[in-house]
């Protein structure tokens, strides 16, 4: 059975630090890894896909990376800002059909 | 820019009440999905939906879920008998690619207050 793991769970650091968003998982055999924010009361914004062909995707200040050997993942966000401060989700595609998600690290950015 | 559109976005019902939850996705998508968050939990995979059938679905889609697809655009998840424990925000979510390769597009959600 899948599991995915966001490790912290909370992270607080001063605007313009780059920071390193982690994410876990236990079965290897993915289909693709996806990243996600969510703003307080609000839906799931997609940020970046990463198919299990590869090991990278970037979009703007965002770069996320995908181990599958070793179940990891991670979003790396350059110069950050106080409207970064959300909670960013990533989420598994572990068989056709279902799509797990990790319960999110709520990051918040110090002005 | 085509959405994932939700109704209602709040619904307050009675305990042992019918709740239906609609949801339009994306035109072209194939895959189509509900998932819910209890406030301060993570967000939970209940039933996936392909090709007019339900695709896989989890330990928590039991027998009060339904799931349907009446017309060619609306995706409904139907609570027969709804419980306290069933306050949740539920999302919609849809993907282009039957093979769930592509990218997954939520709705904003319909928050569900049980009395």
């Amino acid at each position: 059975k899948q599991e995915v793991t966001q490790i912290p769970a909370a992270l607080s650091v001063p605007e313009g630090e780059n920071l390193v968003l982690n994410c876990s998982f236990t079965d290897s055999a993915i289909y693709n890894l996806q990243w996600f924010r969510q703003d307080p009361g609000k839906g799931l914004t997609s940020l970046l896909l990463i198919q299990s062909s590869q090991r990278e995707q970037t979009s703007g200040r965002l770069n996320a990376s995908l181990d599958k050997s070793s179940g990891r993942s991670t979003l790396y966000i350059a110069a950050s800002q106080p409207g970064d401060s959300a909670t960013y989700l990533c989420a598994v595609g572990s068989s056709a059909s279902k799509i797990i998600f990790g319960s999110g690290t709520r990051l918040s950015i110090r002005p | 820019e085509p959405e994932v559109t939700q109704t209602p976005s709040h619904q307050v019902t009675q305990m042992g009440q019918e709740v239906i939850l609609r949801c339009v996705p994306i035109s072209n998508h194939l895959y189509f999905y509900w998932y819910r968050q209890i406030l301060g939990q993570k967000v939970e995979f209940l039933v996936s939906f392909y090709n007019n059938e339900i695709s896989e679905k989890s330990e928590i889609f039991d027998d009060q879920f339904s799931v349907e697809r009446p017309d060619g655009s609306n995706f409904t998840l139907k609570i027969r008998s709804t419980k306290l424990e069933d306050s949740a925000m539920y999302f919609c979510a849809s993907i282009s690619s039957p093979a769930a390769t592509g990218e997954l597009f939520f709705g904003e959600g319909s928050r569900l207050t049980v009395l």
